[in-house]
């Protein structure tokens, strides 16, 4: 079966102050894709961004970077110095690839950043 | 390019009534799927599509019906809405040749009372 466990239902932090948000999942396929959408008020859903599973290599885009331990079976994701405007439901989500590609989402962890 | 586009933005549905969701995407992508998103929880799929005249169920399809007449368009149709029908839901794409990327449309808010 696969599954995507983010036990943090909400975080709230001050702005400026670091926030790592974890995202566990679980498959038996060697091959798969780790993905995370950021979901702003507005509502829509932002791709952020794909990891496969033979690139353990951890990724920096500016001040979001992601942390992808296959020992741990975890994919988390912290936002250096947060902002307000990094204030949304962040979501984690699986899928083996394959002709289909479906998504397994988890549940998401909504991000407050007061001033 | 507008990427993924749907129609309609919001809509309140009374019980029974039917309706159809609009979906666009102007990328080219073989790939389509319907997700719903309910209060506090991740997406489910319903529907999904791996080109025109191809479509398969997904984790919640009962209540739902889809086509894909061409690769744009991909609607999804509610015969009988019903309270548990009210959610938010998502359409998306992604190309062959980008495994694992969809790319969400912006979204339609149902109300069914």
């Amino acid at each position: 079966a696969q599954k995507v466990t983010q036990a943090q239902t909400e975080i709230s932090v001050v702005e400026k102050e670091d926030v790592t948000l974890d995202c566990v999942y679980e498959t038996r396929d060697t091959t798969y894709y780790l993905f995370w959408y950021k979901q702003p008020p507005s509502g829509e859903l932002v791709f952020l961004i794909r990891r496969n599973s033979f690139d353990e290599q951890n990724e920096i885009s500016g001040r979001y970077s992601w942390n992808f331990q296959k020992s741990t079976s975890s994919f988390n994701f912290t936002i250096t110095a947060s902002q307000v405007v990094d204030s949304a439901v962040y979501f984690c989500a699986l899928s083996t690839g394959g002709a289909t590609n479906k998504l397994i989402f988890g549940t998401g962890t909504l991000l407050a950043v007061q001033p | 390019n507008a990427g993924v586009t749907q129609t309609p933005k919001f809509r309140i549905l009374k019980i029974g009534q039917s309706m159809t969701l609009q979906c666009t995407q102007d990328m080219n992508h073989n790939y389509m799927y319907w997700y719903r998103q309910d209060p506090g929880m991740g997406l489910k799929l319903i529907y999904y599509s791996v080109g025109a005249g191809i479509t398969d169920k997904g984790e919640v399809p009962n209540g739902y019906n889809v086509s894909r007449s061409t690769t744009e368009d991909f609607p999804l149709r509610l015969e009988l809405a019903a309270p548990s029908q009210t959610s938010v839901y998502f359409c998306a794409s992604r190309d062959q040749g980008t495994p694992g990327t969809q790319y969400f449309g912006p979204g339609t808010r149902l109300l069914v009372l």
